[in-house]
């Protein structure tokens, strides 16, 4: 079963744009984190966010995290053709070792 | 440093055939992880080791799956008697502590596609 929710299913922007992807969960959490997954490059850790911080910033990427709402929003600024890819969050609780994932927001960046 | 590797890279298995998936972890790392993502999905977690020690086995999707990490490095998921449903990338990420999935980052392996006619 998985326990994120990623929006939009898809999303298809100029490049220079920004954009943002939505993740909601249903249980409480340790730490959130996002990943990025291409054909090039497998799965790949871009960043985490800890359940008691409300944003965190890495390059181009700004993560927001609320837990009253059980959601996080990803923000890739100013995107690239290299960031075409899926995007996922994943979120861990205190009780086991597993990471539930969501089902992925496709990103396509048009030139 | 090399990074995780799996293999094989492609897998095709007749209904019924037994199968093993092989990752070589980054050498150091603590903990490794198996998943399986179908196509257009998120990977579901399906075991966790932590050295040779297997902590969490409660994704595995029924008994025909197995893993082992014997020596505390290379792991080998073996599939038995597999069915149509099994088809789908299995990937392997390895961490380098000991404290959970969200302690460290995980890095994954390229993934190993199984496909069962």
């Amino acid at each position: 079963s998985q326990q994120g929710e990623e929006d939009p299913q898809a999303l298809s922007i100029q490049e220079g744009e920004n954009a943002t992807m939505n993740c909601s969960y249903k249980t409480s959490i340790n730490n959130l984190q996002w990943y990025r997954q291409n054909s090039g490059r497998g799965l790949v850790h871009l960043i985490l966010i800890r359940s008691n911080e409300r944003e965190k910033h890495s390059g181009r990427l700004r993560v927001t995290l609320d837990t009253s709402k059980k959601s996080s929003s990803l923000l890739i600024t100013a995107s690239r053709a290299a960031d075409t890819a899926s995007y996922f969050c994943a979120t861990d609780m205190d009780s086991n070792y597993q990471l539930i994932w969501g089902a992925g927001t496709k990103l396509i960046i048009k030139p | 440093g090399a990074g995780v590797s799996q293999s094989p890279r492609y897998k095709v298995a007749k209904r019924g055939q037994d199968v093993a998936l092989r990752c070589d972890p980054i050498s150091g790392h603590v903990s490794l992880f198996w998943y399986q993502q179908a196509l257009g999905q998120g990977p579901e977690f399906l075991t966790y080791f932590q050295n040779e020690a297997q902590l969490d086995k409660s994704g595995l999707p029924s008994d025909r799956f197995f893993a082992e990490r014997p020596e505390g490095s290379v792991s080998t998921l073996k599939i038995q008697r597999t069915q149509q449903e099994d088809s789908a990338v299995y990937l392997c990420a390895s961490s380098l502590g000991g404290r959970g999935p969200g302690a460290d980052t995980q890095y994954f392996g390229p993934g190993t596609r199984l496909t069962v006619l």
